[in-house]
């Protein structure tokens, strides 16, 4: 079974200060992370994923994760956040064992920045 | 745009009733997948197909059932719906069924469906 796990429900940051959203997983097999940013009535927008290689990955608006598998971690960050950046931002795992697309997701954590 | 397309964007319907959610996805995509977004529940995966084959199942009740067409377009058929069943139901779509290229799943803006 996989599971994701956002520890936080809710980050808030001011604007121009850096931003890290936490997020780890539990999978058998190898992972696919995948982070995801819903702004209010809106579907979920894709942001970045991991598959293999560099634990660096850069993604859009800005927003890099780092791939950490000793800690099985994927954390977002971003070095300046924006107020548009205020938004639910979703973790999600699958796994090489399992279907591509049956993605586990986090709870969610809402990102509040002031400016 | 993610190029996922999904009818209608809101839905009130009565208990009991049947409604059935379309879903476009992008050129070419092959795959499409189901998912709902509840409060309590969060966000979970329901069923996907890969061309017109149902390929992996998730949480998905009896009541729900889903195919994907041979132009690639895919509906979720809902019946003898319940309160509880009120939610945002997601369609994406992907090129492949596999992760092979890490091809990435793209999401719709989502149906709100909400049961009276």
């Amino acid at each position: 079974a996989q599971s994701v796990a956002q520890p936080e429900d809710q980050v808030n940051v001011a604007e121009g200060n850096p931003l890290t959203v936490k997020c780890t997983y539990s999978v058998s097999g190898n992972p696919y992370l995948f982070w995801y940013v819903q702004y209010p009535n809106r579907g979920l927008q894709f942001l970045l994923k991991y598959i293999t290689g560099d634990n660096l990955v850069k993604g859009s608006y800005g927003f890099e994760a780092e791939f950490n598998k000793s800690q099985t971690s994927f954390h977002l960050k971003k070095p300046s956040a924006l107020v548009s950046d205020s938004a639910l931002y979703f973790c999600a795992v699958t796994a090489t064992t399992d279907s591509w697309g049956k993605l586990q997701f986090g709870a969610g954590t809402q990102v509040v920045v002031t400016p | 745009d993610s190029g996922v397309t999904q009818t209608p964007k809101h839905l009130i319907t009565a208990t009991g009733q049947r409604v059935t959610l379309r879903c476009s996805p992008r050129s070419g995509d092959l795959s499409v997948y189901w998912y709902q977004q509840s409060l309590d529940q969060g966000l979970q995966f329901l069923i996907q197909y890969y061309n017109g084959e149902e390929r992996a199942k998730g949480n998905i009740l009896e009541r729900f059932s889903a195919q994907q067409f041979p132009d690639l377009h895919s509906e979720l058929n809902l019946s003898s719906l319940e309160l509880g069943d009120s939610a945002l139901y997601f369609c994406a779509s992907s090129a492949s069924r596999t992760g092979h290229s890490g091809n990435t799943i793209y999401f719709g803006e989502g149906s709100w469906l909400t049961v009276v």
